[in-house]
């Protein structure tokens, strides 16, 4: 089982329409969640993060996480045809006084005219 | 405030030669990430500093090392290159690298074993 796990897609939704990115982990002890977004060629790039259950929302963006469950969302309103790109969630777990940041393979999001 | 700073971007290199990569954090940050990424295995973490000492690595043979200067700038070395070392190379910094904060990315080294 990997530790981080998101369909790869591509998930296709049309403009305007709203986008859900889902990721489950395996890691009980993780503690704090991360969305980036990462364009073809790119860098990844800080959309949101999480620590407490519940939804956090940021403009357009949404973050829900569920820990009894163990997964995490990312909820995109409105989406345009700039939000296309790939999305990673990343979990950390700390380890004593370091902490490690596991990445998912990332969903692909297109999002259509 | 500047970003954090890769150098160089690209690089082109033959198998069994050596490289060293470079990372310039955001200012104040001092927890210093690397990760590699390629088509197959996606971000993978290699290792991190904080105040010039390492204090996590991943699953990554010898070859791959690292080392922070007292300013916080990190470089990342491989020594023997192999094919499979062609990947884009990731540097991340965040204040103290508590589990709180999160890790701002730089563009990256793109590197290429010839």
């Amino acid at each position: 089982q990997k530790e981080v796990e998101q369909n790869s897609g591509p998930l296709s939704v049309p403009e305007g329409a709203i986008a859900s990115l889902n990721c489950t982990y395996s890691d009980r002890g993780s503690q704090s969640f991360f969305w980036y977004r990462q364009y073809s060629g790119k860098s990844p790039e800080l959309i949101m993060f999480i620590y407490s259950n519940g939804d956090k929302e940021d403009g357009r963006f949404t973050a829900q996480l569920n820990k009894a469950s163990q997964y995490v969302s990312l909820l995109i309103r409105d989406s345009q045809p700039s939000d296309s790109a790939t999305y990673l969630c990343a979990v950390r777990r700390p380890t004593g006084t370091a902490s490690k940041l596991t990445f998912g393979t990332g969903t692909r999001l297109q999002v259509t005219l | 405030k500047a970003g954090v700073t890769q150098t160089p971007r690209y690089l082109i290199k033959t198998r069994g030669q050596q490289v060293t990569l470079s990372c310039s954090p955001i200012s104040g940050h001092r927890s210093v990430s690397w990760y590699q990424q390629t088509p197959g295995q996606g971000l993978q973490f290699l290792f991190e500093y904080f105040s010039e000492t390492q204090r996590n690595k991943g699953n990554f043979p010898g070859r791959f090392s690292g080392r922070q200067f007292s300013n916080s700038r990190s470089e990342m070395n491989v020594s023997t290159l192999e094919l499979g070392d062609s990947a884009l190379y990731l540097c991340a910094s965040s204040p103290s690298g508590y589990s709180n904060q999160p890790q701002h990315f730089g563009d990256g080294t793109r590197l290429s074993i010839l």
